[in-house]
């Protein structure tokens, strides 16, 4: 079974507005941790947000922020004030607990690739 | 940034050679990675390493294999490389905490003829 679904294979925004990436994930562990990374054409991975499952507030970091429903499942990316430099893929990612203890892997989702239109 | 380095850059080689992607970090990082991903797709891990003379294979079923006799250094090896190989390979490594995010090198984009 899917672990991390990210059902948007591509998304489009205008220049200077907000989008919102969605990712949801499938886990028994009680604590884990949601992890945003961002893949540009270049092809390195670049971490953007960090949130962990006990975490009360939804993580913030400049214009990223990650709205998480636990109930739901889903921790969505929103990058708000959209540049063109954010066109790339991003990736949804999760650590689990069982896997923090069997070397702290991340497991990715399949990505949505964004294109930031002028 | 994260100062970890991954050679070559991009490689073309015949089917049968022998290869070794390198990987280095010197951030001192305990915990390391070696992911594939195929063009636009998600990561899959292939190897990981505790530390120094601790490997283990990972989610994805790799013909190639990895060392680690020094914390710095994770190379990753296909004895005989054949098109299935094609791919693009990311290294990654990790302070080791919970909330620790993966720290990637900028990957090796190998292509087998």
């Amino acid at each position: 079974a899917q672990k991390i679904t990210q059902t948007q294979p591509g998304m489009f925004v205008q220049e200077k507005e907000a989008v919102t990436l969605d990712c949801t994930y499938d886990t028994s562990d009680q604590s884990y941790g949601l992890f945003w990374y961002k893949q540009p054409s270049s092809g390195e991975m670049i971490f953007l947000i960090y949130q962990g499952s006990y975490d009360e507030q939804n993580a913030t970091e400049g214009r990223y922020s990650l709205n998480f429903q636990k109930a739901r499942k889903s921790a969505n990316l929103v990058i708000s004030a959209s540049q063109l430099g954010d066109s790339a893929m991003y990736f949804c990612a999760m650590r689990e607990l069982t896997n923090y203890n069997q070397g702290g892997k991340l497991i990715f989702g399949q990505g949505t690739e964004l294109s930031v239109k002028p | 940034e994260a100062d970890i380095y991954q050679t070559p850059r991009y490689l073309v080689i015949g089917t049968g050679k022998k290869i070794t992607l390198e990987c280095s970090q010197t951030m001192g990082h305990d915990k390391m990675y070696w992911y594939q991903q195929d063009p636009g797709m998600e990561l899959h891990l292939i190897h990981y390493s505790y530390g120094v003379n601790s490997t283990e294979k990972g989610d994805l079923s790799s013909e190639s294999t990895v060392s680690r006799i020094r914390t710095e250094h994770f190379p990753l090896t296909l004895e005989s490389a054949r098109p299935s190989h094609t791919s693009q390979y990311l290294c990654a490594s990790s302070v080791g905490g919970y909330n620790s995010p993966l720290h990637f090198g900028n990957g090796t984009r190998l292509t087998v003829t």
